[in-house]
């Protein structure tokens, strides 16, 4: 089955302890991205990638870093969680984006 | 910049009536636009889409039309279910700017039995 696979579902942290969220698509999608999701915010992208080894800033980056060193892997890495990251975040792929995204079923973040 | 509008919700309706949710949008040139549906606890979902002018887009008895003309892509449904209780999110990706989606705001949509 063709999808977008985030782990963990949910997580509680404390503020500081690194932590990555995973995100993995089977699709051999070029284009990944990271986004959260807040209530009143809407969805606000943090940072996507078009190829491996490419990256960039979306519009929320800061507290965050990305790698994609295979095509199939884009993992979200928060070096000091503080309890602002508290939020749902939907990781998404794309064999291009006038086609649409794909996403993933979404990881409930909470910082303590 | 280009962006996307969408109605403000919740929109609350009976099993049976007829669904309308507005978007209308800004952007240069000729955007490609989207539907997206969030069913609670998961992730959005491609409803449906269209790529130019005059396109109709339709899935699961949902449809929107692109009309250039008013910079609209409303969605419509002849007959909502309960099942159909869900965020609604417009979406468009620009023409120029192939790296960014530019998504609304949401639209939570209710169907009581």
């Amino acid at each position: 089955e063709a999808q977008v696979t985030q782990n963990p579902r949910y997580l509680i942290t404390v503020t500081g302890k690194k932590l990555t969220v995973t995100c993995s698509q089977n699709m051999n999608h070029e284009y990944m991205s990271w986004y959260r999701q807040d209530p009143g915010l809407g969805l606000r992208q943090i940072y996507y990638s078009m190829n491996v080894e490419v990256t960039d800033k979306g519009d929320v980056p800061e507290g965050y870093k990305v790698s994609r060193k295979e095509k199939r892997n884009f993992p979200l890495i928060l070096e000091s969680p503080s309890p602002n990251q508290t939020s749902l975040y939907f990781c998404a792929s794309s064999p291009g984006l006038t086609r649409g995204y794909t996403f993933g079923s979404g990881t409930r973040l909470t910082v303590v | 910049g280009d962006s996307v509008t969408q109605m403000e919700g919740p929109v609350t309706l009976s099993e049976e009536a007829f669904l309308t949710i507005n978007c209308t949008y800004t952007a240069t040139g000729y955007p490609s636009l989207f539907w997206y549906v969030q069913y609670p606890g998961e992730g959005l979902q491609l409803l449906l889409k269209a790529t130019k002018a005059d396109d109709k887009g339709s899935n699961k008895g949902f449809e929107a039309t692109y009309r250039k003309e008013t910079t609209s892509f409303h969605l419509e449904k002849g007959s909502v279910q309960v099942s159909d209780s869900a965020v609604y999110f417009c979406a468009l990706i620009s023409s120029y700017n192939f790296n960014k989606f530019y998504f609304g705001s949401g639209t939570k949509l209710n169907v009581k039995p």
